[in-house]
């Protein structure tokens, strides 16, 4: 069983349709990063978050210590958005070690 | 554009030889990481340097080594090359050693497809 898990895998939606992507852990972690990697290969963070909810545009990021569990909202969701999509746990061991998620793959259509 | 400089971006190169990765973190970042991304192990953590000093080890192999130099740029040093070696290798950088509260973030760079033929 992976330390991380995303679901779903991959996720085909509709151009407009609100997206929720899941992240869950199983070791502590000092913060977990969504990641974004575009078909041609290149990783930008979108979100860093320890507690709560962070949003930036149409992109909602929100974590839950106690459930080890963080979410990935896209609302109104476009074509643009078709990457994948990967969560990164930062655990507390004291190195700083990164876990990363399988991803989710996301397919929006026009 | 994230700030972070990897070359080169593309590399083909035959089993048993030797290579050589290259990353220029984000200007004022002291924090570089490397990581390997293969088609069937997905985003795995190699190593993380700060200011010169190697911080932390993920799945490395003992092919492989890293360094971090005086101006902050990287290096990673891949041997021996196995032809599942092939992947993409992302370099990231981020200002301080961790992040956690403080607010620090990671930025990658656009990696560096290796091919081992």
């Amino acid at each position: 069983k992976n330390e991380v898990e995303q679901s779903p895998q991959n996720l085909t939606a509709q151009e407009g349709e609100f997206i929720t992507i899941n992240c869950s852990y199983s070791v502590g972690i000092s913060a977990l990063h969504w990641l974004q990697q575009h078909p041609g290969g290149g990783i930008v963070s979108l979100f860093m978050l320890s507690s709560g909810k962070k949003k930036h545009g149409r992109l909602i990021a929100t974590i839950n210590i106690q459930e080890k569990h963080s979410s990935l909202h896209i609302t109104a969701s476009h074509p643009r958005d078709s990457a994948v999509y990967i969560c990164a746990a930062k655990i507390t061991s004291g190195t700083y070690k990164y876990i990363f998620g399988t991803g989710t793959r996301l397919k929006v259509l026009a | 554009d994230s700030g972070v400089t990897q070359t080169p971006k593309h590399l083909i190169t035959a089993t048993g030889q030797r290579v050589t990765l290259r990353c220029s973190p984000r200007s004022g970042d002291l924090s570089v990481y490397w990581y390997q991304q293969s088609l069937d192990q997905g985003l795995q953590f190699l190593i993380q340097y700060y200011n010169g000093e190697e911080r932390a080890k993920g799945n490395i192999l003992e092919r492989f080594s890293a360094q971090q130099f005086p101006d902050l740029h990287s290096e990673l040093n891949l041997s021996s090359l196995e032809l599942g070696d092939s992947a993409l290798y992302f370099c990231a950088s981020s200002p301080r050693e961790g992040t956690g509260i403080s607010g620090n973030t990671i930025y990658f760079g656009e990696g560096s497809w290796l091919t081992v033929v």
